[in-house]
């Protein structure tokens, strides 16, 4: 079993809906909590980072963390054909390694 | 600024040959990375070096070695290669290490067929 578990979709919604993705885990030492998005051909780019449980806003995006049931999810408003991208969750307990998920792949039609 | 830059963008490679993936970053971070990013698998840490003259191993080091040149470039070596390690490679950077290792920087990758 990964310790993180993401599905890889695709995933294609309509310009301006609410996008939903999201990772479960195992390790219940991951205390540090980040989604990144992946353009084609390109490096990953940090989107969010999160300590611990909550949720975190920024512009469009919100991040939650329930660390009770091991479960992160990403929400993206109003989304837009520019946010098409795969996103890859990631996680650290506080060291040097981070484990990324699989990554999803989100299509945005105008 | 150009951030995370890796060379080779595209390579391929016969089963038993050698390589180096070069790479640099320009933004004066303590911290250096090589992941590798196959479908399904997600990224998987081969390297790092927590600051200059250190390297550690990650997750997946086998048929890898790694050589932090100085504070900027961080290069990753296949000695033998194999046609598992076809992937493409990622470098990162982080200005610091440990608990606050993020956001890591990443380049664009190197693609590398090995036949």
């Amino acid at each position: 079993q990964k310790e993180v578990e993401q599905d890889p979709g695709p995933l294609s919604v309509p310009e301006g809906a609410i996008v939903s993705l999201n990772c479960t885990y195992s390790n219940s030492a991951f205390q540090y909590f980040m989604w990144y998005r992946q353009y084609s051909r390109k490096g990953p780019e940090l989107l969010m980072y999160t300590y611990s449980s909550g949720n975190k806003e920024d512009g469009r995006f919100t991040a939650q963390v329930d660390k009770s049931s091991k479960y992160i999810s990403l929400f993206i408003r109003d989304s837009q054909p520019s946010d098409s991208a795969t996103y890859l969750c990631a996680m650290n307990a506080g060291g040097f390694k981070t484990i990324f998920g699989a990554g999803t792949r989100l299509f945005v039609k105008a | 600024n150009a951030g995370v830059t890796q060379t080779p963008k595209f390579q391929v490679l016969k089963t038993g040959q050698s390589m180096t993936l070069q790479c640099a970053q320009d933004m004066n971070h303590n911290s250096m990375y090589w992941y590798r990013q196959d479908p399904g698998m997600g990224l998987r840490l081969i390297y790092y070096s927590a600051s200059e003259g250190t390297t550690d191993k990650g997750e997946v080091p086998n048929g890898y070695n790694v050589s932090r040149l100085n504070k900027r470039e961080f290069s990753l070596r296949l000695e033998s290669a194999a046609p598992s390690q076809t992937s493409v490679y990622f470098c990162a950077s982080s200005e610091r290490g440990g608990a606050s290792n993020q956001p890591q920087h990443f380049g664009d990758g190197t693609r590398l067929s090995i036949l």
